[in-house]
Formats: structure tokens, C-alpha cells, sequence
């Protein structure tokens, strides 16, 4: 079956502490796999793709085919980070599989 | 700048009515789609569009029905409102050859 974990629903984290939002996708073929970002009050954004490999506001993602995961870090949190995080696995053309999102809260 | 609108940010209905959500693109996308977001649920396909009067069931169509006349426009209809149907509704749309979707504000739609 083809699905997306987010084992976490909340993570606080202080200001200046490295984050990890933990992201595992079930999916037997080459998987396409985005991060999205819901800051309060605004709409959905892309924040990064894996066949991208680039870091966007501080942020990587590495696929680890062999674990099934693609974990979302940043080295050192700032409060502007808090938000929705939501990974999600593209298994054809239309089809996204959203996981049940993380909502990151990074404390002063 | 790709700019998806939605016709309402809040809207409140009566169960039984009829309720119509709008959602309009301006990126000449072929690819529409319609989400419900849920806390502890994430965000789940209602229908998509893969083009004008093209029309798919996602995972959770039930009570939903939908509508694409025109390529920038994609409806969305529960035919009978339900408390159930209470949530944050989300439009999006992308280009048949990406993979990236834009949403919408999204609509928080309460069935009373």
C-alpha cells in the first residue's frame, strides 16, 4: 500500500536547537517525495523536493531509499519556522499522498 | 505568480442545503484538485480534474460532487450539507507536466 508517515503530530523545539521532522513513505516504485509548509494564516507552499537536493530557508531533505524516509532538518530553528509541515509522496501524474502533517512550534 | 483564489475564506451552512465551493486559477493549469484538511488527518483528495469536463473520485468522494466547464474554474458541491463535512477545504492546481501544486487560502466551510 502506498502511504505516508509523519509519526509526530507536534514538535517544540528552542530557538537555535537543530530540528528533525521524521517522514516515512511506504511505495514499491522510484518515489517523488515534496515537503509542504502551512505557515499560520497562509496557503500551502511548496518548501522543497527531493530530486531537487537544494536547501530552501535553511532546510534539507535526504532520501534514504533504504529506510524509506525522508526526514526534513534544519541545523538551527528560528521562530519563523513554526508552521505545518506536511511530507508528501507523488505516486503518479495526479495522485498525491499527503501524510497527517507536523506541527513544528519553535520556543524562544 | 501563480495565483489560485477561492470563492469564500469562511462559510456557514444549514445541514440538508446546498453548498457550492469555488475555485478559480489564472495559470491556464490543466490540473485541478479538491482537498478537505482535517486535524490528525492531513489533507485528503476529495476529486481532481485532469482537464475541462474531466473528473476524477479521489479517496473520499462520498457526498461530494464536482464541476469543471471551463479550465480555470473547478467547483465543488455536497449536494446535502452534513456536520460531517464541517473541515478546511482546499483548491490547487498545477501543470499536467509538473508535479507541483499551488493551493488555495482554503475555505473553512461549518455545517450546523
Amino acid at each position: 500500500a502506498q502511504r505516508v508517515t509523519q509519526p509526530e503530530k507536534l514538535l517544540s523545539v528552542f530557538k537555535g536547537a537543530p530540528v528533525e521532522l521524521k517522514c516515512n513513505y511506504s511505495y514499491s516504485g522510484s518515489p517523488e517525495l515534496f515537503w509542504y509548509v502551512q505557515y499560520s494564516r497562509q496557503r500551502l507552499q511548496l518548501l522543497l523536493r527531493h530530486i531537487s537536493r537544494e536547501s530552501i530557508k535553511g532546510f534539507t531533505a535526504d532520501l534514504n531509499k533504504g529506510e524509506t524516509s525522508f526526514h526534513l532538518k534544519k541545523p538551527f530553528a528560528q521562530e519563523e519556522d513554526s508552521a505545518m509541515y506536511y511530507c508528501a509522496l507523488i505516486p503518479g501524474t495526479y495522485k498525491y499522498i499527503f501524510g497527517t502533517g507536523t506541527r513544528l512550534k519553535v520556543l524562544a | 505568480d501563480v495565483k489560485v483564489t477561492q470563492s469564500s475564506r469562511y462559510l456557514v451552512k444549514r445541514t440538508g442545503e446546498k453548498v457550492f465551493l469555488e475555485c478559480v486559477q489564472d495559470m491556464d493549469h490543466e490540473n485541478m484538485f479538491w482537498y478537505r484538511q482535517d486535524p490528525g488527518l492531513g489533507l485528503r483528495l476529495i476529486y481532481f480534474s485532469y482537464d475541462v469536463k474531466m473528473k476524477e473520485k479521489g479517496d473520499i468522494p462520498e457526498g461530494y460532487s464536482v464541476s469543471r466547464e471551463k479550465k480555470e474554474r473547478f467547483s465543488l458541491i455536497l449536494e446535502s450539507a452534513s456536520t460531517n463535512q464541517t473541515s478546511m477545504y482546499l483548491c490547487a492546481s498545477k501543470d499536467r507536466r509538473s508535479y507541483e501544486q499551488y493551493f488555495g487560502p482554503g475555505t473553512r466551510l461549518t455545517v450546523t
